[in-house]
């Protein structure tokens, strides 16, 4: 138990359905981040809030929109995705601290597949 | 974007000594991070490096060369349950993190 949990755990959807992805922290931290893990590929950065503001946007494509309702929960709203769009997603937390050094504590994931 | 290399796979028995080398290039630089990941799970911190040299912790030590852009993470006494992939991370001048693809790890008897 990393203190970062995600549901759902596994997901299959079809290219037209609109899903959500959750995501709660409960350590007080104050930055969250999504991330893509494909097989054989680096975990691959898709967003990051801090303080409840998106801070960086890695040129994901629009189908993937993510919402940070407060400093514990984040969601990635899916919508028309693409079978290439399956992968598993990961969810992290940090205390940003500006020099600080705060590692990233990770959720389970929830395997996506898009069929 | 960030360029971090580490090796696909290594392969080790139990009891030996495996090194994991990770070398990046990063626009700035704000630590250097070494995580465990076992199939199906959520990746685990392991060791944080900012400064040059070793940082001990059990059976696990990672160094840094900041100079080198180059890192390695030794694992001692290897155990069965060490079969994982370890992910090198760096933490560039933006404190964006951005991770290498990982090494696979394969501890036999």
């Amino acid at each position: 138990e990393t203190g970062v949990t995600q549901t759902p755990r596994h997901l299959v959807m079809g290219m037209t359905n609109k899903k959500s992805l959750k995501c709660e922290q409960h350590l007080g931290h104050n930055a969250m981040y999504w991330y893509k893990q494909s097989a054989k590929k680096p975990l691959e950065l898709m967003f990051v809030y801090s303080l409840e503001e998106r801070v960086e946007n890695n040129s994901v494509p629009s189908r993937f929109s993510p919402e940070c309702p407060n400093s514990s929960h984040l969601f990635l709203h899916l919508h028309t995705l693409q079978p290439e769009d399956s992968a598993l997603y990961l969810c992290a937390s940090s205390q940003d601290e500006g020099l600080g050094s705060s590692e990233a504590f990770f959720g389970q994931g929830t395997r996506l597949t898009v069929v | 974007g960030q360029n971090i290399d580490q090796p696909t796979e290594m392969t080790a028995t139990e009891g030996a000594i495996v090194q994991i080398n990770c070398t990046y290039q990063t626009s700035g630089f704000n630590g250097l991070f070494w995580y465990q990941q076992h199939a199906g799970e959520a990746p685990t911190f392991l060791s944080y490096n900012v400064l040059d040299g070793l940082e001990e912790k059990g059976r696990f030590s990672s160094f840094l060369s900041r100079s080198k852009g180059y890192s390695y993470l030794l694992l001692k006494e290897l155990q069965m349950k060490d079969s994982a992939s370890y992910l090198c991370a760096v933490r560039d001048g933006n404190y964006k993190l951005s991770f290498g693809a990982g090494t696979t790890v394969t501890v036999r008897a």
